[in-house]
């Protein structure tokens, strides 16, 4: 079974500041996607970037990038030039890389990133 | 193109009720799962359906029942609610094989 441990269940940054946020995996698979979905006050999932566990290089999207060290276990978003829509909930998640219908995603348990002016 | 929704978007039952959630996509997509979601655990799996007709337990099936008749629909019943089953519910939706997730907008739902 996987399992994907969030650390830092709230964050604070600054506006225009940089942000990190950790995120720990377990898995004895060796192909796998992993993301970050954010969750603002609208209750709306929305995925923010994934990242291919085959791909050494790192996931960039626009202001967001990871950094993927695959054997550390280890996913972490970075948000540069926070703004203040960047206020959500930030979930780490896994699915094993199938490609029929029965992969899974399982979450962290978010990390909650409050922007400030 | 509606994506996927879910009705109703509030639902307040009493304990011992039951109701069933609504779940419909657009999308053509195979595989239609159920989540909830509680403060400090993160989204759980409760079922999920990679086609009509075939449907599996997730992480936290018990006190849920699900059927899939068709490719559009994915309901979720309570059959006896209890207030342990107070949460936010998500409806998800993906391509066979695909990587992307597509969720509706939740159903906050109370037990008393």
């Amino acid at each position: 079974a996987q399992t994907v441990t969030q650390s830092q269940p709230e964050m604070s940054v600054q506006e225009a500041e940089t942000v990190t946020l950790s995120c720990t995996y377990d898995t004895s698979e060796n192909n796998y996607y992993l993301f970050w979905y954010k969750q603002p006050p609208s209750r709306q999932m929305i995925l923010v970037i994934r990242q291919e566990a085959y791909k050494q290089q790192n996931a960039t999207e626009n202001r967001f990038s990871v950094n993927f060290q695959k054997a550390a276990k280890s996913f972490s978003l970075k948000i540069s030039d926070s703004q203040l829509g960047d206020t959500a909930m930030y979930f780490c998640a896994f699915m094993v890389f199938n490609t029929g219908t029965a992969s899974k995603l399982t979450f962290g348990t978010g990390t909650r990133l409050q922007v400030t002016l | 193109n509606a994506g996927v929704t879910q009705t109703p978007e509030f639902q307040v039952l009493k304990t011992g009720q039951s109701m069933t959630l609504q779940c419909a996509q657009d999308m053509n997509h195979e595989y239609m799962s159920w989540y909830r979601q509680d403060p400090g655990m993160g989204l759980r799996l409760i079922h999920y359906s990679v086609g009509a007709g075939i449907t599996d337990q997730g992480e936290v099936p018990n006190g849920y029942n699900v059927s899939r008749s068709t490719t559009e629909d994915f309901p979720l019943r309570l059959l006896s609610a209890a207030p342990s089953q107070t949460s936010v519910y998500f409806c998800a939706t993906r391509l066979a094989g695909g990587y992307e997730q597509y969720f509706g907008p939740g159903t906050r739902l109370t037990v008393t």
